[in-house]
């Protein structure tokens, strides 16, 4: 059973836009909803995070959404740029077993054209 | 990252061959994750060690796969009698001391299977 639902899964923005993938949950069981970003080659690296307890947190030109009710959340990418051309993935932890056992959506690959 | 080597980096192996992937932590860590990532996916968990103790192999596919971290430190995966089915990226991490729940990923090994 799919735990995390990612969407879309592949993106193309201008420069410059708002780059938004979204992604939902089925287990109100997780308490830490990570996006990690993935260039080819590379191993995913961890991009910004939320807890529950909050419904939004910005980094820079990053912002994470969280919907409780609708388990729901959201990264946007303002003024989108070609070097964040990369595959994101959202994931959550499941709040117990005291270890990082990630559970990773599927990955939306971003395309920014200059 | 900066905090995990893998190799091999990329990896072919003939169908019914037995492959083993290292994971070299640069610095001690505690945790020490491997997770699998086919074509086009997210990452899928494996398997997870607390120093030397393999505490969760429920991500395992199938018997033929089998992972060890005698000493702590460096850890092998290995998987015998290759299917085209395991053709992956195999992603070692570890827990990021700056972070309770920060992961820190390898680049991975490519293991494609013909």
């Amino acid at each position: 059973q799919q735990q995390v639902k990612q969407s879309p899964q592949s993106l193309i923005v201008q420069k410059g836009g708002i780059s938004i993938i979204n992604c939902a949950y089925e287990n109100t069981a997780f308490d830490y909803f990570p996006w990690y970003q993935q260039f080819p080659g590379k191993g995913p690296a961890l991009l910004i995070a939320i807890r529950p307890d909050v419904s939004e947190k910005k980094e820079g030109r990053f912002t994470i959404s969280f919907n409780k009710s609708a388990k729901q959340f959201s990264l946007h990418i303002m003024d989108s740029q070609p070097g964040d051309s990369a595959t994101y993935f959202c994931a959550v932890l499941p709040g117990f077993g005291g270890y990082n056992k990630l559970i990773f959506g599927a990955g939306t690959r971003l395309a920014v054209h200059p | 990252g900066a905090g995990v080597s893998q190799s091999p980096r990329y990896k072919v192996a003939k169908r019914g061959q037995d492959v083993a992937l290292r994971c070299d932590p640069i610095s001690g860590h505690v945790s020490l994750f491997w997770y699998q990532q086919a074509l086009g996916q997210g990452p899928e968990f494996l398997t997870y060690f607390q120093n030397e103790a393999q505490l969760d192999k429920s991500g395992l596919p199938s018997d033929r796969f089998f992972a060890e971290r005698p000493e702590g430190s460096v850890s092998t995966l290995k998987i015998q009698r290759t299917q085209q089915e395991d053709s992956a990226v195999y992603l070692c991490a570890i827990k990021d001391s700056s972070g309770a729940n920060v992961l820190t990923f390898g680049a991975g090994s490519r293991l494609t299977v013909l």
